[in-house]
């Protein structure tokens, strides 16, 4: 059982290259959201998604767009990477039940915007 | 708006001594709580989680935290410390009637374990 796969594990950029960063999941879960770490900030919430064809911002969005075609899918984009994107990503999908909720994480993508 | 507070960005024990890494959460309706652990170059493990049962949750690793509605708080601690508890903690919210699960983090508290 794979759980949430993101790839790459490393990316170096230089300012003003476009990526897309992979995330799939394979536990059918409905939500799904790219998170930022930085040091001394914790995870900050970029983009998440309750469902296909249905996302909505966090609350660090600028710079980045997502799309979610599919349930197992979110791919976070870079449209035009500047070093303060320079970070590691994690991809996070999450289910609800009558015990409550859960997310479930990735193993995080370390991007270096040179 | 949810939101939580973790005091402290760095908490130093002995081996064999109590851990307690502090939690504060602001939500304006019954949240559900987590806690998560960061091992280094790794994400994120859930801990434990509280969702409106036991106010008192056991997780894994000997750790467990107490859901204290009058002072917004839901600690973590853990009676002995063990070297493998160094780690970065991270304590969550998430509201369960905003319909989306997905959960707010706090800065998060690096553990360090001394022999």
């Amino acid at each position: 059982n794979a759980g949430v796969t993101q790839t790459p594990k490393f990316q170096v950029l230089k300012t003003g290259q476009s990526m897309t960063l992979q995330c799939a999941q394979d536990m059918n879960h409905e939500y799904m959201s790219w998170y930022r770490q930085d040091p001394g900030m914790g995870l900050r919430l970029i983009h998440y998604s309750v469902g296909a064809g249905i996302t909505d911002q966090g609350e660090v969005p600028n710079g980045y767009n997502v799309s979610r075609s599919t349930t197992e899918d979110f791919p976070l984009r870079l449209l035009s990477a500047a070093p303060s994107q320079t970070s590691v990503y994690f991809c996070a999908s999450s289910f609800y039940s009558g015990q409550g909720a859960q997310a479930f994480f990735g193993q995080g993508t370390r991007l270096t915007v040179v | 708006a949810q939101s939580v507070t973790q005091l402290g960005s760095h908490v130093s024990v002995s081996e064999g001594a109590l851990v307690l890494l502090r939690c504060n959460y602001s939500s304006s309706v019954p949240p559900y709580l987590f806690w998560y652990v960061q091992y280094p170059n790794q994400g994120l493990q859930l801990l434990l989680k509280y969702t409106s049962a036991a106010t008192l949750v056991k997780g894994i690793n000997g750790f467990e935290a107490e859901f204290k509605k009058s002072e917004t708080s839901f600690h973590l601690t853990k009676p002995s410390a063990h070297m493998s508890d160094a780690a970065e903690y991270f304590c969550a919210v998430s509201d369960p009637t905003g319909g989306s699960y997905i959960p707010t983090f706090g800065r998060g508290t690096s553990l360090i374990v001394h022999p």
